[in-house]
């Protein structure tokens, strides 16, 4: 089953404007993660929400998980041009072995300044 | 901040060839993980690895892989005769169920 699937697939915004970007799961989890992705590089770890949170904010960041709904969002508020990236929600499944993450395919955002 | 440091950055093998790929994890980590993401694809997981021996395995993880901490510092995965659909980007990555994890740049893997 596909699991951690983003949407939209892509976002091109304003530079100031915020991004909002969902992810959609279907089974239980440990924890959720949200990773950002310049082209052609790494993954940088951005923010991690247990299962039993509901928010978490990081600078301009927040993170929401709604586990009844098997969703999660992330909200880039103020964006800038350095937020363009592809990201990505990653889960952490409840009763899996450490580090067996599943990736969605990413939602990639263009900010334009 | 710490990094996961990955070598090479770029590697071209001809087909056929064992390839191996090398991660330096943060110091202090007891967990490792390979991924690998093919162009266009998702970021899929490999295998797990903890107190020299591997954790959990996905099914692409077949016997053609193999991890080894030859050393105090590095984390090896090697590739034995590699097949063109094994070009990708392979990220290592270290940490911990509920910190979050540190991901290497990826060494890009290109068969010809």
């Amino acid at each position: 089953s596909q699991q951690g699937e983003e949407d939209p697939q892509a976002l091109s915004i304003q530079e100031g404007e915020n991004a909002t970007m969902n992810c959609s799961y279907k089974t239980s989890i440990n924890n959720l993660q949200w990773y950002r992705q310049n082209s052609g590089r790494g993954l940088v770890h951005l923010i991690l929400i247990r299962s039993n949170e509901r928010e978490k904010h990081s600078g301009r960041l927040r993170v929401t998980l709604d586990t009844s709904k098997k969703s999660s969002s992330l909200l880039i508020t103020a964006s800038r041009a350095a937020d363009t990236a592809s990201y990505f929600c990653a889960t952490d499944g409840y009763g899996g072995s450490q580090g067996n993450l599943i990736f969605g395919k990413g939602t990639k955002l263009s900010v334009k300044p | 901040e710490p990094e996961v440091t990955q070598t090479p950055s770029h590697q071209v093998t001809q087909m056929g060839q064992e390839v191996i790929l090398r991660c330096v994890p943060i110091s202090n980590h007891l967990y490792f993980y390979w991924y690998r993401q093919i162009l266009g694809q998702k970021v899929e997981f490999l295998v797990s690895f903890y107190n020299n021996e591997i954790s959990e395995k996905s099914e692409i993880f077949d016997d053609q892989f193999s991890v080894e901490r030859p050393d105090g510092s590095n984390f090896t995965l090697k590739i034995r005769s590699t097949k063109l659909e094994d070009s990708a980007m392979y990220f290592c990555a270290s940490g911990q169920r509920n910190y979050g994890y540190t991901f290497g740049s990826g060494t890009r893997l290109t068969v010809v």
